[in-house]
């Protein structure tokens, strides 16, 4: 089955300073890559996903981007914010948009620093 | 304003006795997740259902889990008997499936449940 490995397990970073999360996948034929934001207390909460025919995606402050020969992809936050500290899970599945499932990284613990 | 619903938001509990964790999905979603979310393992899959359909329950230890949807509106996930170790997060996820496309996954706010 599936293996995401997520890394750094915590990150701290000045507010204002960019993030950056790394994740790596063992099954080729997964094609679907979403970053979940969790806050405490709550649910996962989608904040941008990627496909496996596109390179890179941006969505104001977040961006990720695919790398599919070397089976990684990443998460930027550019101008960090106090709201941004959270965990951030990566994670990947064969089904579009992981309509049978998910298997998520392990996490990073996002601490924006004032 | 939609969202997944799950009940309860805690429960504690002593060992071997019986477990209930309800959820109730988007309104319209046709595919429905149970996810476990432990400090060690992280979130795992334990199955999901498709027009109340289990499709995949190979992420749940067999003996003491059940999963199942009565209706549309309700998912339910039992744990008979229940032991320490499964104590966790439990949370629960919604989605619709349409021709080849799938909307994103909607979590609850999970049922943290604690056995002692």
């Amino acid at each position: 089955g599936e293996n995401v490995e997520q890394h750094p397990s915590t990150l701290s970073v000045q507010e204002g300073d960019s993030a950056v999360i790394k994740c790596t996948y063992s099954d080729s034929a997964s094609n679907y890559f979403p970053w979940y934001k969790q806050e405490l207390g709550k649910g996962p909460q989608l904040i941008i996903d990627i496909r496996s025919n596109v390179g890179e995606k941006k969505d104001q402050r977040i961006a990720v981007t695919l790398n599919k020969t070397a089976k990684h992809f990443s998460l930027h936050i550019t101008e960090t914010q106090p709201e941004d500290s959270a965990v951030y899970f990566c994670a990947a599945s064969r089904s579009g948009g992981g309509a049978d499932g998910l298997t998520f990284g392990k996490g990073t613990h996002l601490i924006i620093q004032p | 304003d939609a969202r997944v619903t799950q009940t309860p938001r805690d429960k504690v509990t002593e060992m071997g006795q019986e477990v209930t964790m309800r959820c109730q999905p988007i309104l319209g979603h046709n595919t429905v997740f149970w996810y476990r979310q432990t400090m060690m393992q992280g979130l795992e899959l334990l199955a999901y259902f498709r027009n109340r359909a289990p499709l995949d329950d190979s992420g749940m230890p067999k003996d003491r889990f059940s999963a199942e949807m009565p209706d549309a509106t309700l998912a339910t996930l039992k744990i008979q008997p229940s032991e320490p170790r499964d104590s966790a997060v439990y949370f629960c996820a919604s989605g619709l499936v349409f021709g080849t496309s799938f909307s994103e996954q909607f979590f609850g706010p999970g049922t943290r449940l604690t056995v002692l």
